[in-house]
């Protein structure tokens, strides 16, 4: 099993669409991170967290920590949200990193 | 600009041949990170500095792998004798310090035939 599970690993939308992505851990960690990875392979660190929820524009990313689980939601969902979405948690070193959830919006 | 940049971008090498990446991190960033990422999957640890100082490697980097950050600053990643499943992006990421947010490179994609 691994440390970091995302799921959906896919996921479509439409346009205007609520999106939810869900990361599961099991390592103790100090922060859990989402990242968005377009198409070439550039990373974009999008949220930083250890506890509760923040904001950014159209996303939002809660962690529990008792539960070790973590969501990413994306409001009225656009085409160029279109990306892999990873979730990554780390102590105070390194990184461990989920397999990503590649999100499609179509107009 | 001042994030993080890696260099070449692409790289096709024959097998058993010599490569070496380059990462810039921002600067005043003391921390610097090299990850691994095959297709279709999440990036892996590979090792870490904290200023010139290697701290930790991966399992996954053997022998054949080798990474200095002589000065504190930039740091080289170099593959001997390339092999088939060496072919992946590698990624460079620097931090402030421990436990901020780390700033990706573009990545360096590495083709071995």
């Amino acid at each position: 099993k691994n440390e970091v599970e995302q799921s959906p690993q896919n996921l479509t939308a439409q346009e205007g669409e609520f999106i939810t992505i869900n990361c599961s851990y099991s390592v103790g960690i100090s922060a859990l991170h989402w990242l968005q990875q377009h198409p070439g392979g550039g990373i974009v660190s999008l949220f930083m967290l250890s506890s509760g929820k923040k904001k950014h524009g159209r996303l939002i990313a809660t962690i529990n920590i008792q539960e070790k689980h973590s969501s990413l939601h994306i409001t009225a969902s656009h085409p160029r949200d279109s990306a892999v979405y990873i979730c990554a948690v780390g102590g105070t070193d390194k990184l461990i990193f989920g397999t990503g959830t590649r999100l499609q919006v179509f107009p | 600009d001042t994030g993080v940049s890696q260099d070449p971008r692409h790289k096709i090498t024959k097998r058993g041949q010599n490569v070496t990446f380059r990462c810039d991190p921002i600067s005043e960033h003391n921390r610097l990170y090299w990850y691994r990422q095959t297709l279709g999957q999440g990036p892996e640890f590979l090792t870490y500095f904290q200023n010139e100082a290697q701290l930790e490697k991966s399992r996954l980097l053997s022998d054949r792998f080798s990474a200095e950050r002589p000065k504190g600053s930039f740091s080289t990643l170099e593959i001997q004798r390339t092999e088939q499943g060496d072919s992946a992006m590698y990624l460079c990421a620097s931090s402030l310090g421990r436990a901020d947010t780390q700033y990706f490179g573009p990545g360096t994609r590495l083709t071995v035939l």
